[in-house]
């Protein structure tokens, strides 16, 4: 059954650095999702991206963060200057195109910014 | 503004037990509810979902949810619980263009033999 993965599954940083977080979304998706969870609360809506723009966003993600498609394949969360409350678990997801159909989760990134 | 309150923090019961989560939402629309269950070090996989006919709607691993408008709630329920079963659950609701997903707070099931 296709899937969607992400690498890496654990990514350590300075505060301040830049991270890039990858996803692979399923084929023929077209619908794609960043969300985070902070240790012990709720998975958070970031942003989502269809037709090579990002159609709705929250207001968590500000100017730090960016996205990209850069291929056929690959959706990209980059975070330009951590902070140490980036920490947390970033989780792709993608869907494949209808309002109903179901967004399909990846197994997720687990940042931690010292 | 759309939210999910899952009011159970945490949750125990025991193996062979029947089980509810319970799950209330606030959106404007016909929502689109789901439920995801989370196990550790795992991503979020769907158990089931709601859109529209039939309220009570059947998941995988034995999971149903009943959808009730009056209560603005989606009640996630298991006969017969399993250890297996043992993991966060969380409850969403979609907005109408699938586009935004407002999870609850979730809820942590231990399950005693």
């Amino acid at each position: 059954e296709p899937e969607v993965t992400q690498t890496p599954s654990h990514q350590v940083t300075q505060m301040g650095q830049e991270v890039i977080l990858r996803c692979v979304p399923i084929s023929n998706h077209l619908y794609f999702y960043w969300y985070r969870q902070i240790l012990g609360q709720k998975v958070e809506f970031l942003v989502s991206f269809y037709n090579n723009e990002i159609s709705e966003k929250s207001e968590i993600f500000d100017d730090q963060f960016s996205v990209e498609r850069p291929d056929g394949s690959n959706f990209t969360l980059k975070i330009r200057s951590t902070k140490l409350e980036d920490s947390a678990m970033y989780f792709c997801a993608s869907r494949p195109g209808l309002p109903t159909d179901t967004q399909y989760f990846g197994p997720g990134t687990r940042l931690t910014v010292l | 503004a759309q939210s999910v309150t899952q009011p159970d923090i945490h949750i125990t019961v025991s193996e062979g037990a029947s089980l509810e989560l319970r799950c209330n939402y606030s959106y404007g629309a016909t929502p689109y509810l789901f439920w995801y269950v989370q196990s550790p070090g795992q991503g979020l996989q769907l158990l089931l979902k709601y859109f529209s006919g039939d309220t009570l709607v059947q998941g995988i691993k034995g999971f149903e949810a009943e959808f009730k408008r009056s209560q603005s709630s989606f009640n996630l329920r298991k006969p017969s619980v399993h250890w297996s079963d043992a993991a966060e659950y969380f409850c969403a609701v979609a907005t109408n263009t699938g586009n935004q997903f407002y999870f609850g707070t979730g809820t942590s099931l231990t399950v005693i033999p």
